[in-house]
């Protein structure tokens, strides 16, 4: 069964500080993985996704196969980057399984 | 353009009693997924509809049950209500093969006292 796996349900940083929020997944097949992120009284909203390998604000995702990791980092955190950031993992039957969050606070 | 919206917003049921949640997707959009946001939980994935079908559920009980109407909205309907059923239940939508881009509502807080 798939699984994912966010460690850190808090992670707090200071602004300019580099940020890497961990995600950690368990799948048998050839994974799609996907950053969600849900900003203060705002909706969850896609992020970004492996398989573009693009950046989204300042943010990107590297799929490691071999440590079974999608870590989305970001160089220098800024206030606005304060948010809920989940990880999901798409598998056959046009599921989403998400990963427990990561609160992610940017202090001044 | 409107995005997905869910109704009602808050919803407050006693142990027994039956909720129902609706939503709508966006125009266009066929496809619809309802998931369970309880406390420290994370996103539970409860039900994918598209076209009219059930296309996969999740591992909830069958007293979760729901449906989609020919103009693709939905309804998520739960019997038997629990305490432990209290928690934020968010309806998104995609394109019938957009898997990678669901739009999520801003979803229904249901409390089971």
């Amino acid at each position: 069964a798939q699984r994912v796996t966010q460690p850190e349900k808090l992670l707090s940083v200071f602004k300019g500080a580099p940020v890497e929020l961990k995600c950690n997944y368990s799948y048998s097949g050839s994974p799609e993985l996907f950053w969600y992120v849900q900003y203060s009284r705002q909706r969850l909203q896609l992020l970004l996704r492996h398989i573009s390998r693009e950046s989204i604000k300042g943010f990107t995702a590297d799929l490691n196969k071999g440590e079974t990791s999608f870590h989305l980092k970001k160089p220098f955190a800024q206030e606005e980057d304060s948010a809920m950031y989940y990880c999901a993992l798409y598998n056959a039957g046009n599921m989403l399984t998400f990963g427990g969050g990561t609160r992610l606070m940017v202090k001044p | 353009e409107a995005g997905v919206t869910q109704s009602p917003t808050h919803l407050i049921k006693t142990r027994g009693q039956q909720a129902t949640l609706r939503c709508s997707p966006i125009s266009g959009h066929t496809s619809v997924y309802w998931y369970q946001q309880a406390l420290g939980l994370g996103l539970q994935f409860l039900l994918w509809y598209d076209e009219g079908e059930e296309r996969n559920r999740g591992n909830f009980p069958p007293r979760f049950s729901g449906r989609q109407f020919p103009n693709y909205s939905s309804e998520l309907n739960v019997n038997a209500l629990e305490l432990e059923d209290s928690a934020l239940y968010l309806c998104a939508s995609s394109l019938s093969t957009g898997y990678e881009k669901l739009f999520f509502g801003s979803g229904t807080q249901l409390s089971v006292l």
